[in-house]
This record gives structure tokens, sequence and C-alpha cells, in this order.
């Protein structure tokens, strides 16, 4: 019965390529966030997108693209991967923002060759 | 623009000792302000919240904050901490609606308990 699932958890590739998180969350929130955690775990958000609509684009790489098929579903596509994308990567939903906390997935380490 | 800090990266403490992990927050809107743990290779759970009401808030595993607004602190403390406390620990802050309602986080205090 997970909450906000995100797949895979692991993903090794070499630079340049493209790649593709999943992130689903059966809570029925209509907000949902991608943040990155550097390697020393300092979080940031990237997106927020609140009933499918993007609401916060931080300064992101537009080589980082969030879709989102339904309020349940947020995807985070990365083009032409480089070296400093290597992180962890943490989906998370609410209802609402600003006071309704966050439930986040496990995260997805992306590790660079 | 709000910023939150988090002054001690690390904090040590023995089995059934007190701790206290220090938040302190800056923000010229009002704020809403959460407490979350880490714990290794997952990802963040909520452990309390405070968004407006009593300042001493009670959160899960034992663990209580106390936001103070003329000093700008939301300081997390357990009476006695256990092994399995052992996590990163994040303060956050957001504030009221809209585009203003991401979650700002301090940098983290990993506390460590030893036996």
């Amino acid at each position: 019965d997970t909450a906000v699932s995100q797949t895979p958890k692991y993903l090794v590739t070499q630079m340049g390529n493209d790649k593709s998180i999943k992130c689903e969350q059966n809570l029925g929130h209509d907000t949902m966030y991608w943040y990155k955690q550097d390697s020393k775990k300092f979080l940031k958000i990237m997106f927020s997108y609140n009933n499918k609509e993007l609401i916060i684009n931080e300064t992101v790489p537009n080589r980082f693209s969030p879709k989102s098929p339904d309020k349940a579903h947020l995807n985070l596509h990365i083009n032409s991967l480089e070296l400093g994308d290597s992180a962890v990567y943490f989906c998370a939903s609410s209802r609402g923002m600003g006071n309704q906390p966050q439930h986040f997935g496990d995260g997805t380490r992306l590790s660079i060759l | 623009a709000q910023s939150v800090t988090q002054l001690d990266s690390q904090v040590p403490v023995f089995e059934e000792a007190p701790v206290e992990l220090r938040c302190n927050y800056s923000s010229s809107v009002s704020v809403y302000l959460f407490w979350y743990v880490q714990y290794p290779n997952q990802g963040l759970q909520l452990l309390l919240k405070y968004l407006s009401g009593s300042t001493l808030v009670k959160g899960i595993n034992g663990f209580e904050a106390e936001f103070n607004k003329s000093q700008t602190s939301f300081h997390l403390r357990k009476p006695s901490v256990h092994i399995s406390d052992t996590a990163e620990y994040f303060c956050a802050v957001s504030t009221y609606g809209g585009s203003q309602g991401n979650l700002i986080f301090g940098k983290g205090t990993k506390l460590s308990v030893k036996p």
C-alpha cells in the first residue's frame, strides 16, 4: 500500500543519455513535486504541479521536463544527462500547497558514469 | 524570500539522553513550519508541523517542537532518544498559498545515537 511510489529505485547510466523517472501517488492528492537531493543531503524543489498544471519551476536546466498525465502521476524526463545530475530525486505529493504536509517517495538514486 | 538554518550539521548523543536539534528561519511573511526525518535510503517522513495555535507541537516517536516567533526558531526536542532515532532531520518552512507554497528545507542535522 505504498502511498508515493517511484520507479526505478536505482538508475545507472552514461553521460549524454536520456532517462525518465516515474512517480505515482494513491493518496488522492492534487499537488505533486520533484526534489533533488545532492551528495550533501541538501534538498531543493525542482517542480510542483497542482491539478496537472505547473506551479513552480525553479531554476532547473531545460533538459529536465516534468510531465503530469493525470493528478496521480508526475514523471520526470531528463535529456542529455550530465555528471552533475547525479543525485537522489524525490517525488512528493500533498493536498493543496502551503500548510499541507508532503508525502515523499523513497527516492531514485541516479548515477551518471 | 524564506530561508532555514539548521545550526548543527551533526549531533552525537548517547542513548536515553535528551536531544535538541536547532532550527531558525527567516521570512517576511507568516510561515508554516515542519520537521521531517529521513532514515537511510528512504524518503522523508513528517515528524510534526506548526500551522497556528499552541506554540508547542507534539509529533510522532516522542518528538516535540516549540515555535518561538520572536526568536524565529522552531527547535526539535526529545527527552530520551533511542538507537532507532539515528537519522537525518530536516526543518522546513512554507508560506501561505499559491506559488509560495513550496517547502524550503534546511541543510539537515544528522543525529547519531550511540549505545
